[in-house]
């Protein structure tokens, strides 16, 4: 069965600091890969998405993350996290099979203090 | 992107009691889902639910306990019923307007005593 491993549960960063989140998913075939944010009180959002192409991809509020293959990898980063960026993420793999049944990884809480 | 809503937005009920949970989206959609959240968890697919047909369980799921209509293109309920305290969870509705792109409600905090 296809799963999705986030390996830090929380992350507590100062503004400024680089923010790298890990994302291993298990699925030999082809994947589509998304990272969720809820920031406090608001809904889910997409962050940015990778179908195909390039496998850096760029998402919204200066965020991007690196599909690499070969490690079943899709890690996020930021390269200076703001204390608005305070919010949990997470890393969804959708493998098709007839409808797009998205899986989630368990989300990482990530606290900046100013 | 979609505007999703959902209503209640909470709620405290009894054990052996039935909640019913509405998702209204903005605009037409093929697809809905939901999804569970129980505490200190990631997201789960209950089911998927397509108008005109009959809601699709995933693995873990039964019709019995989590009942879903899909009335039209705009609209799905999802009941918990007969709930225990290990329903007490975050229940969201999502949808997928474009391919691979699915937008998600507020969610529904359930919390059973």
């Amino acid at each position: 069965a296809q799963s999705v491993s986030q390996h830090n549960h929380h992350v507590i960063l100062s503004e400024a600091a680089s923010l790298e989140l890990g994302c291993n998913y298990s699925y030999g075939g082809t994947v589509n890969l998304f990272w969720y944010v809820q920031y406090p009180g608001q809904h889910l959002q997409l962050l940015l998405k990778y179908f195909s192409g390039d496998p850096l991809v760029k998402g919204i509020k200066g965020f991007e993350a690196e599909f690499i293959k070969s490690k079943f990898s899709f890690n996020l980063r930021k390269p200076s996290v703001q204390w608005s960026d305070t919010a949990e993420y997470f890393c969804a793999v959708n493998a098709g099979r007839g409808y797009n049944k998205l899986i989630f990884g368990a989300g990482t809480r990530l606290a900046v203090h100013p | 992107s979609a505007v999703i809503s959902q209503k209640p937005s909470r709620d405290i009920c009894q054990r052996g009691t039935s909640l019913t949970i509405q998702c209204q989206v903005d605009s037409q959609v093929t697809m809905m889902f939901w999804y569970r959240q129980q505490p200190g968890q990631s997201l789960t697919l209950i089911a998927t639910a397509n108008q005109g047909s009959e809601a699709t369980y995933e693995s873990g799921f039964v019709i019995d306990k989590f009942p879903i209509s899909r009335p039209n293109l705009t609209f799905s309920t999802l009941t918990v019923s007969n709930m225990s305290p290990e329903d007490s969870s975050i229940y969201l509705c999502s949808v997928e307007p474009a391919i691979n792109e699915q937008f998600f409600g507020p969610g529904t905090r359930l919390t059973v005593l």
